[in-house]
C-alpha cells in the first residue's frame, strides 16, 4: 500500500483538461509545500514535472500545473495531448526517515 | 549534459548480494542528494535510499533498512546500492536520481532490472 493515495485511472479527450489529486497526512503532503510530480512512460527514466507543488522545470509546458490544499494536491494537465498519455506519480518530502513517499500511480489515458 | 546510468542489476537467488552503480557525468555527486528509487513490477514508485549531499547522512525505506547501504566514489562520481539478504519482494527497477530540491528528483537513466527468483 503507498503512503499517499491516488487515484489508479484518469481520463479525458485531446484538447480537455483533466486533474489528478494526491492525498497524504499531516506529516507528508500536509507538512511542506515540498510535493513533486513525475510522468513515467514505460521503459524510460520518470520524468520531474512539477516541484514544490506548482515549480516547472525547464522544458515543461505550462499546460502542466498544480496546487494543494491541506494533506491533498492536485495536478492539472490542460489542452490534453496524445503525448500526455503515461502514468503519473506524486511525491512528498516526509517528516519520517523515509525523507520523501510516492503516491501509487495514475495512469493517464487520453481518449 | 547530464547523465546518470545504473547497472549492476541481474538475476539472483534469495539470500544472495548484489551491487548496483550509478555512474554520474554532467555534475558532481557530492553536490546533490543522491537517491535510490524502485518500480517493483506492476506497482508504482518507492523511495529506497538517500545519500545526503554532504555525505554524513543516508536515509532508507524501511523494508530495507539494515539490509541496504548507500554510498559513493567521489573520484569516479558514481553512487552505489549495496544490497544484501535480498528478497523476492525487492524484484525491481532500481533508478537513481539527483535530488534539485527537497525530493524534487531528477531522473536520466532507464533503471537497472533486479530480480531475486529461486
Amino acid at each position: 500500500q503507498s503512503a499517499l493515495t491516488q487515484p489508479p485511472s484518469a481520463s479525458g479527450s485531446p484538447g480537455q483538461s483533466v486533474t489528478i489529486s494526491c492525498t497524504g497526512i499531516r506529516s507528508d503532503v500536509g507538512a511542506y509545500d515540498y510535493v513533486s510530480w513525475y510522468q513515467h512512460h514505460p521503459g524510460k527514466a520518470p520524468k520531474l514535472m512539477l516541484y514544490e507543488v506548482a515549480k516547472r522545470p525547464s522544458g515543461v509546458p505550462d499546460r502542466f500545473s498544480g496546487s494543494k490544499s491541506g494533506n491533498t494536491a492536485s495536478l492539472t494537465v490542460s489542452g490534453l495531448q496524445a503525448e500526455d498519455e503515461a502514468d503519473y506519480y506524486c511525491s512528498a518530502y516526509t517528516l519520517s526517515d523515509n525523507f520523501e513517499v510516492f503516491g501509487g500511480g495514475t495512469k493517464l489515458t487520453v481518449l | 549534459q547530464v547523465y546518470m546510468v545504473e547497472s549492476g542489476g541481474g538475476v539472483v537467488q534469495p539470500g544472495v548480494s548484489l551491487r548496483l552503480s550509478c555512474a554520474a557525468s554532467g555534475f558532481d555527486v557530492s553536490s546533490h542528494g543522491m537517491h535510490w528509487v524502485r518500480q517493483s513490477p506492476g506497482k508504482g514508485l518507492e523511495f529506497v535510499a538517500l545519500m545526503w549531499a554532504h555525505g554524513r547522512d543516508q536515509n532508507y525505506a524501511d523494508s530495507v533498512k539494515g539490509r541496504f547501504t548507500i554510498s559513493r566514489d567521489i573520484p569516479k562520481n558514481t553512487v552505489y546500492l549495496q544490497m544484501n539478504n535480498l528478497r523476492a519482494e525487492d524484484t525491481a527497477v532500481y533508478y537513481c536520481g539527483r535530488d534539485l530540491a527537497y525530493g524534487a528528483l531528477d531522473f536520466r537513466g532507464q533503471g537497472t532490472l533486479v530480480t531475486v527468483s529461486s
